[in-house]
C-alpha cells in the first residue's frame, strides 16, 4: 500500500448528495485504476485513467459516476445524488507492470 | 469479463494446521497474483506468477501455478494468528486489468 493515498478513510452522505473520493498515485506513477469492492464480493474493476485521459471506464455505472484524472492534483471518484447502493469500499490502485498497489480505501456509508 | 472462483469462501482452523485455498478459472492467464486484505484495509500484493507449473515460496506460504495457467493455490503450513485475512486471486493478461476472484476469508484462531 506504500505510497498510494485515499482520502478520506470514511465518508458518510445522505441519500441524494453527492460523493467525492481522492487518490494520489505512487510517486512517479502517471496512471490510476479505481474498484468497487461490495461485502464477501471480489474487486470489480470500475475505471482506468492516465493524467488527462479516461483509458477504460466500462466498470463504471452508466449514471451519477464520473472519474477524472487533472494534470495537477489526485484522481477524484465523484458519485452524484447517492443512493444506499453506492455504499461500498472504494480502492484506488497504482499499476507497476501488471502488480496493482492499492490504496488503503475510503469506506463510503450512504444514510 | 474472465471470472475467478475461488474456494472455499470461508476457512477457520486451528494455529497450528495447514490449509489450502483454490482460484480457478476457464480462462487462460498469463499471469496470476495473490493478494491478502486485512479488515480496513487495502489488498496487500503476496505473489506474482507468471509460468505454467511454476511454484512460489514466501516463507510458509506456497503458491502455484497450474500449468494450463487457469487455475492456483495457495498453501499455508503451520498457520497462525496473523495469517487471518482476505486471500484475494488476480489473473491479468499483459494488459492493465485485473479480474478478481470474490475470496476466500481465513480465520486462524490462537
Amino acid at each position: 500500500n506504500a505510497g498510494v493515498m485515499q482520502n478520506p478513510r470514511h465518508l458518510v452522505r445522505r441519500r441524494g448528495q453527492e460523493a467525492r473520493l481522492r487518490c494520489s498515485p505512487m510517486k512517479g506513477h502517471s496512471h490510476v485504476y479505481w474498484y468497487r469492492q461490495l461485502p464477501e464480493e471480489g474487486l470489480k474493476f470500475m475505471v482506468y485513467l492516465q493524467k488527462e485521459n479516461i483509458i477504460d471506464e466500462s466498470g463504471m455505472p452508466k449514471e451519477r459516476f464520473s472519474a477524472e484524472f487533472p494534470k495537477e492534483g489526485p484522481s477524484i471518484l465523484r458519485i452524484q445524488q447517492v443512493v444506499r447502493g453506492d455504499s461500498a469500499a472504494y480502492f484506488c490502485a497504482s499499476l507497476l507492470n501488471t502488480e496493482a498497489f492499492f490504496g488503503q480505501g475510503t469506506r463510503l456509508t450512504v444514510v | 469479463t474472465q471470472l475467478l472462483e475461488q474456494s472455499p469462501q470461508f476457512l477457520s482452523i486451528q494455529e497450528g494446521e495447514n490449509l489450502t485455498v483454490y482460484c480457478n478459472s476457464s480462462s487462460v492467464f498469463s499471469s496470476l497474483q495473490w493478494y491478502r486484505q486485512e479488515p480496513g484495509e487495502g489488498p496487500v500484493l503476496l505473489v506474482t506468477v507468471v509460468t505454467g507449473g511454476e511454484v512460489k515460496k514466501l516463507k510458509r506460504l506456497t503458491f502455484q501455478f497450474g500449468d494450463a495457467r487457469k487455475d492456483s493455490s495457495l498453501h499455508i503450513t503451520a498457520a497462525q494468528p496473523g495469517d487471518t485475512g482476505l486471500y484475494l486471486c488476480a489473473g491479468s493478461n499483459n494488459d492493465y486489468k485485473l479480474s478478481f476472484g470474490a475470496g476466500t476469508t481465513v480465520t486462524v484462531r490462537a
